[in-house]
Formats: C-alpha cells, sequence, structure tokens
C-alpha cells in the first residue's frame, strides 16, 4: 500500500545521544516536512524540503537538521539529544501545489 | 503566511451538523484554505480545501465567506468517530512545483456527544 512510513514507532534515548529518525514515501511527492507536536502547542513545523535536494527551516529547527538525497528519503537527525525534545515527531508529504498532504503515523521519543 | 484564528473546544450533539469556524483575516488571493483532522495520536488527515467557492465531498463542506476572511467546516452529521482536533490552515502560496509549507495552530478540538 502506497503511502509514508516512519521509523522507529517509538524511542527512549539517553540525553547526549545521537538519533536519526526516518521517513519513506512511495509516492513520488516533491515535499516532504517533520513536526513534532506537544500537549498544548498543536503541531509545529521543524524542517522541510521542497524537493530533493534542497531544505528549509521551519518554526523549530534548532537542534534539528534534515537532508534530501532522493526523492522518498527525509531523515530527521538529532545531532545531541536534550529532554526538551522529548515530543511526537511526524513527517509528512505532499505531492505539489494545491494537493493534500499524507502524515506518517508518528515517532514518539522520550529523551532522558 | 496568513494566520488562522479557531475556537479552542466545541461540542456537537451526535447525529447533528458540526460546523467549525476559522478566521483568516490576513489571506491573501492566491493562498488556499485546508482543513485536517487529527484522532488521537494519529497523524493528522486530511478532509478539504478551497480557494474561493464553497467545496463538498464524501467527508464535509467547505463554506468560505467572499471576502475570503473566514471559512467554515461543516459535518453534516457528526459521529463519535469524528470526535478529533480540527485544524484550519492558509497554505503559503507556491514559486514552484511542490513549493509550500504547511504550518498548523492549535486547532479546534470537537468533542461529539451521544
Amino acid at each position: 500500500i502506497a503511502g509514508i512510513t516512519q521509523a522507529p514507532t517509538s524511542q527512549i534515548l539517553a540525553a547526549g545521544r545521537r538519533m536519526t529518525l526516518r521517513c519513506t514515501q512511495d509516492m513520488r511527492h516533491n515535499a516532504m516536512y517533520w513536526y513534532r507536536q506537544d500537549l498544548g502547542l498543536g503541531l509545529r513545523l521543524i524542517h522541510y524540503s521542497n524537493t530533493a535536494g534542497t531544505t528549509g527551516k521551519g518554526e523549530v529547527p534548532d537542534g534539528y537538521s534534515v537532508s534530501r538525497a532522493n526523492t522518498d528519503d527525509f531523515p530527521l537527525t538529532l545531532a545531541s539529544a536534550v529532554p526538551s525534545q522529548t515530543s511526537v515527531y511526524f513527517c509528512a508529504s505532499t505531492a505539489r501545489v494545491g494537493t493534500e498532504a499524507f502524515f506518517g503515523q508518528g515517532t514518539r521519543l522520550t529523551v532522558v | 503566511d496568513a494566520k488562522t484564528t479557531q475556537p479552542t473546544s466545541m461540542d456537537c450533539a451526535e447525529g447533528r451538523a458540526a460546523n467549525l469556524p476559522c478566521n483568516h483575516s490576513t489571506i491573501s488571493g492566491n493562498e488556499y484554505v485546508y482543513w485536517y483532522r487529527q484522532i488521537h495520536s494519529q497523524g493528522p488527515q486530511y478532509i478539504i480545501h478551497g480557494l474561493k467557492n464553497n467545496e463538498t465531498n464524501e467527508m464535509a463542506s467547505l463554506i468560505i465567506t467572499e471576502d475570503r476572511k473566514s471559512s467554515t467546516l461543516i459535518l453534516p452529521h457528526a459521529t463519535l468517530r469524528d470526535t478529533a482536533v480540527y485544524y484550519c490552515i492558509v497554505r503559503v502560496g507556491s514559486s514552484g512545483a511542490g513549493s509550500y509549507q504547511l504550518t498548523f495552530g492549535k486547532g479546534t478540538k470537537l468533542s461529539v456527544i451521544p
């Protein structure tokens, strides 16, 4: 079934460790996004990519990096995790202007 | 990005129409209004979008005012499964294929009551 897949589903991570959240879509969508969701704050955009080879900063980019080497994959890296990065992370993709966004099932990350 | 304003929460009786308002007074001419919802801890789900005209699909109807400064999402016959957080989003204009951001606010928590 075509869609967007995130891995892992959940993770407990020691503070200071490096972690990469994976996101893969098989719909050949141009744009991809990473959001974090915290209680009472809604969804906040971390980074986005309009097309392979380009990335941009969202609302809360600090402490995160992304890459877009190809159309399908958009990994999110925490270079040195901190407890404030405990959150649920959602990856999304859109085909082009005016089309709907598809979201992954989310990754629940706990930094201790 | 144009900002949106939504009520924090709303209740609706099961079987009745749920009308969710959204204000977007700074919307520009080439920006679309999108609605998504999020059930429990799942990823957001697309519902509907529009530019100027009213739109309807199998899930909902979208009514956009003539001046485009506000809109209403209508769920014609709300069920318990429609209990969710509903997000109204105004999309930034594009400068190329696939080139736009989706910025979510806090949304409206809709509770459908038996």
